[in-house]
């Protein structure tokens, strides 16, 4: 079983177009992330939930939202795409919401083209 | 505005040899670093971490050395196998930045 899971794994769509990429963790974990690799390279976080709650909303477009149903998932939806968005997308989870000393577990990423 | 940087975008080394990797910071409040290792087509998996009130840190064929004045850590992987060719990431956070702050990852190549 997997334990940090993200579908789709690709995604190629139209610039305008809105799309939702799913995140679920069977590690029983109470905080989840979502961090973005950009073609620089960069991993850099873009939102956290813990217990649903989101604690971190980094400098990101309104375009993007996260949604939270239950604290073993995450999703994130993305409104009116656009070129610069064409990245990989990579879910993570941790334990506890310590703050900066959790060990993170991520997904395998979904690497989203727009085209 | 790049916090951790690791400045070799790619490293080969024969199998056997010593691996070593770098990574610097500038943030003086960061006193966490882990090191992720990915596999193409996978997410990172953490690998090993190492506090500010260490300087080394050993795990099997990995040791992390952190060297707070120059803001510098280094990985270490003795001896390395080709199964560790992998990009390596080195990630650091501090109380009050309640994220990690990630470099842009080294290439190894472990050659048989």
């Amino acid at each position: 079983d997997t334990a940090v899971s993200q579908t789709p794994k690709y995604l190629v769509t139209q610039m305008g177009n809105d799309k939702s990429i799913k995140c679920e963790q069977n590690l029983g974990h109470d905080t989840m992330y979502w961090y973005k690799q950009d073609s620089k390279k960069f991993l850099k976080i873009m939102f956290s939930y813990n217990n649903k709650e989101l604690i971190i909303n980094e400098t990101v477009p309104n375009r993007f939202s996260p949604k939270s149903p239950d604290k073993a998932h995450l999703n994130l939806h993305i409104n009116s795409l656009e070129l610069g968005d064409s990245a990989v997308y990579f879910c993570a989870s941790s334990q506890d919401w310590g703050g900066s000393y959790e060990k993170l577990f991520f997904g395998s990423g979904t690497q989203l083209s727009v085209l | 505005d790049q916090q951790v940087k690791q400045n070799s975008p790619s490293l080969s080394v024969q199998e056997g040899r010593i691996s070593i990797l770098n990574c610097d910071y500038t943030n003086s409040m960061f006193d966490y670093f882990l090191w992720y290792k990915k596999y193409p087509a996978e997410g990172p998996t953490f690998l090993i971490s190492i506090s500010s009130i260490k300087d080394k840190n050993e795990d099997g064929r990995f040791t992390v050395f952190l060297n707070k004045s120059a803001k510098h850590l280094s990985l270490h992987i003795v001896p390395s196998q080709p199964g560790d060719s992998a990009v390596y990431f080195c990630a650091a956070s501090g109380s009050g930045t309640y994220k990690y702050i990630f470099g842009t990852g080294t290439r190894l190549k472990v050659l048989a």
